[in-house]
């Protein structure tokens, strides 16, 4: 196990609508990093916190939104759902902004947009 | 930006047998190249990686190579097990800039 979770494991929404995703540990981990994997792809990377700030960020509209929280837990927002956002969200743990910092991944939360 | 493509997307192996799975790069900035195991409900794992000044490197059944030169890097594992049956995925990235990944193989251990 990594040690790292996220919550919700599944939900549904509708077009349209906003979701909140969430990212914990128990480590001390002060990099977090958010990937969303469609089914039969890899993860795709949308963007990574560092001490509270974002630090590099993909190829994803402004309506994904993130935080980073003091003990250094995260969230993941997304606005204006659509069907294309169905996917499972990872987040991923790391000591340390650089790639080769190994990444913990937590199980996931899959998204399905109805 | 940096592409990673990955081959081949399926694999079936004898138990026992060897798996070898292949991906290229085309960012010849790119340094580092972990590869991931994706097991069913579960976030990726890192099961390896190697840096660009090393051509190999070997974790008991597990072994990359990596060739800076044709931009390409792969996995081998010998001796499978029923257990190695999984998605893999390899990566590519450099400095603090975002890895990359590769589609996915699925590996399929036949008994």
């Amino acid at each position: 196990e990594t040690g790292v979770t996220q919550s919700p494991t599944h939900l549904i929404k509708t077009r349209g609508q906003q979701v909140t995703l969430r990212c914990s540990s128990q480590s001390g981990h002060n990099t977090v990093s958010w990937y969303q994997q469609a089914l039969g792809q890899g993860p795709q990377f949308i963007f990574q916190y560092y001490r509270e700030e974002e630090n590099g960020r993909g190829n994803f509209p402004p309506r994904f939104s993130g935080l980073q929280f003091p003990n250094y837990s995260s969230e993941l927002n997304v606005n204006a759902l659509e069907l294309d956002d169905s996917a499972l969200y990872l987040c991923a743990r790391s000591m340390g902004r650089w790639v080769s910092n190994e990444q913990y991944f937590g199980p996931g939360t899959r998204l399905t947009v109805t | 930006g940096e592409n990673v493509e990955q081959h081949p997307s399926t694999l079936s192996v004898q138990e026992g047998d060897s798996a070898v799975i292949k991906c290229t790069y085309s960012d010849s900035a790119s340094n580092y190249f972990p590869w991931y195991k994706q097991e069913l409900g579960k976030g990726p794992q890192l099961i390896i990686d190697i840096r660009s000044n090393v051509g190999e490197k070997k974790d008991q059944r597990i072994a990359v190579t990596l060739n800076k030169t044709a931009k390409h890097f792969s996995l081998h594992i010998t001796e499978t097990q029923p257990e190695d049956s999984a998605v893999y995925f390899c990566a590519a990235g450099f400095g603090n800039e975002k890895l990359t990944f590769g589609t996915g193989t699925r590996l399929t251990i036949i008994p």
